[in-house]
């Protein structure tokens, strides 16, 4: 079964590093999301992207945070100056069409910042 | 603004009983979509159902159905005759239907943690 895949399943980083999370979405996907989950606490949605550009994004996602398919394949986060509240687990997602389309996430990448 | 309650934080029961996981929304969208997702411990998020507004029959997929109803704006989760795998977070999420092919986001619950014991 298609799946999305994330690297690194884990990151550690001191405050102020960049941080880049990568993820694959299913190959014949045309949406993709990245989600934030803080540790104990509720799925937060970050940003959505389609046709390479954002198309929407929450509060959360300010400056320090952006977005690239940089190939075909390829979706990443970078957290440009990672902040200690910026530890949490990083789910991408992706789905075939807008609308009511069922999204796939991806197993996650845990992110700790010391 | 959209709004997902699930006020069952913990849940503990013990293998084969039944068990209901409680959803509770709030939107002012005529047409939105609700799904609930599992987290096992390995912390990943399945799928495993989606509805649409419009679609108020209950469904039921082997041991797990779903009970949808718009004049209470709940869709619970129930789950009979647990068993010890189905010990995870348990998340409901709301989705609004954009209008003109735009993409959309969830807004999920707080989740409620299932520990189904031996």
């Amino acid at each position: 079964e298609p799946e999305v895949t994330q690297t690194p399943s884990h990151q550690v980083t001191q405050m102020g590093q960049e941080v880049i999370l990568r993820c694959v979405p299913i190959s014949n996907h045309l949406y993709f999301y990245w989600y934030r989950q803080i540790l104990g606490q509720k799925v937060e949605f970050l940003v959505s992207f389609y046709n390479n550009e954002i198309s929407e994004k929450s509060e959360i996602f300010d400056d320090q945070f952006s977005v690239e398919r940089p190939d075909g394949s390829n979706f990443t986060l970078k957290i440009r100056s990672t902040k200690l509240e910026d530890s949490a687990m990083y789910f991408c997602a992706s789905s075939v069409f807008a609308g009511a389309n069922v999204l796939t996430f991806g197993a996650g990448s845990r992110l700790t910042v010391l | 603004a959209q709004k997902v309650t699930q006020a069952q934080t913990e849940i503990s029961v013990v293998e084969k009983e039944d068990v209901t996981l409680d959803c509770v929304y709030e939107t002012r969208d005529t047409t939105y979509y609700l799904f609930w997702y599992k987290q096992p411990p390995s912390g990943e998020l399945v799928f495993l159902i989606r509805r649409n507004s419009f679609d108020e029959q209950n469904e039921i997929s082997g041991r797990y159905s779903w009970n949808f109803q718009k004049s209470t704006s709940s869709f619970n989760f129930t789950i009979t005759a647990s068993q010890v795998v189905d010990s995870a977070v348990y998340f409901c999420a709301l989705s609004e239907a954009k209008s003109g092919g735009s993409n959309y986001k969830l807004t999920f619950g707080k989740g409620t943690l299932l520990t189904v014991n031996p």
